[in-house]
């Protein structure tokens, strides 16, 4: 079973659609980071969170910690959202603060 | 922009030679992380620099080394080029190794042949 799953795989959405991705992991962790990829393979971290929700702009991440579930929302979607969005756990070991990966939703947002 | 720059950013090798790949974290930075990601597939954790040791490593083999310099840029050698080392190469730097923010470069693009 893998450490990290998230669904789902893939995601088309019309544009102005409301978008969630969910992510469940079964390790303990510092920190969860919502990552997005766009082709070519440059990676920009979106949040990073170790409780509650946080928000940016039309972007909303959860995290429950206990169920060891996060969600990433995204409001009034747009083409330009298309990518891939992957939840990226950082697990606790010692002094050791490394990711990893969940296999990645990827979006496509029509227009 | 994330102020992590790697270079190069694309480069073919044949099978059985080296490759070193750099990454200039950004300022103030202590941390920085590799990671190799096959075409298709997310990220796999290689290794982790804190104040110039390796404070973790993921499950790749002794030919991928690394080393953080003393300004925290970093270097990854990989030694006797397999054609599965094929992908792209990111690596990620952090103010803290567990809880800092992380910023990743735009991925150094290894064909090996």
């Amino acid at each position: 079973k893998n450490e990290v799953e998230q669904s789902p795989q893939n995601l088309t959405a019309q544009e102005g659609e409301f978008i969630t991705i969910n992510c469940s992991y079964s390790v303990g962790i510092s920190a969860l980071h919502w990552l997005q990829q766009h082709p070519g393979g440059g990676i920009v971290s979106l949040f990073m969170l170790s409780s509650g929700k946080k928000k940016h702009g039309r972007l909303i991440a959860t995290i429950n910690i206990q169920e060891k579930h996060s969600s990433l929302h995204i409001t009034a979607s747009h083409p330009r959202d298309s990518a891939v969005y992957i939840c990226a756990p950082r697990i606790a070991a010692g002094s050791q603060g490394n990711l990893i990966f969940g296999k990645g939703t990827k979006l496509s947002v029509k227009p | 922009e994330t102020g992590v720059t790697q270079s190069p950013t694309h480069l073919i090798k044949t099978r059985g030679q080296q490759v070193t790949l750099r990454c200039s974290s950004q300022s103030g930075h202590n941390t920085v992380s590799w990671y190799q990601q096959a075409l298709g597939q997310g990220p796999q954790f290689i290794f982790q620099y804190y104040r110039e040791e390796e404070n973790g490593r993921g499950n790749f083999p002794p030919r991928f080394s690394g080393l953080q310099f003393p300004n925290y840029s970093s270097e990854l050698n990989v030694n006797a080029l397999e054609l599965d080392d094929s992908a792209l190469y990111l690596c990620a730097s952090s103010q803290d190794s567990l809880t800092g923010e992380l910023f990743f470069g735009e991925g150094s693009r290894l064909t090996v042949l």
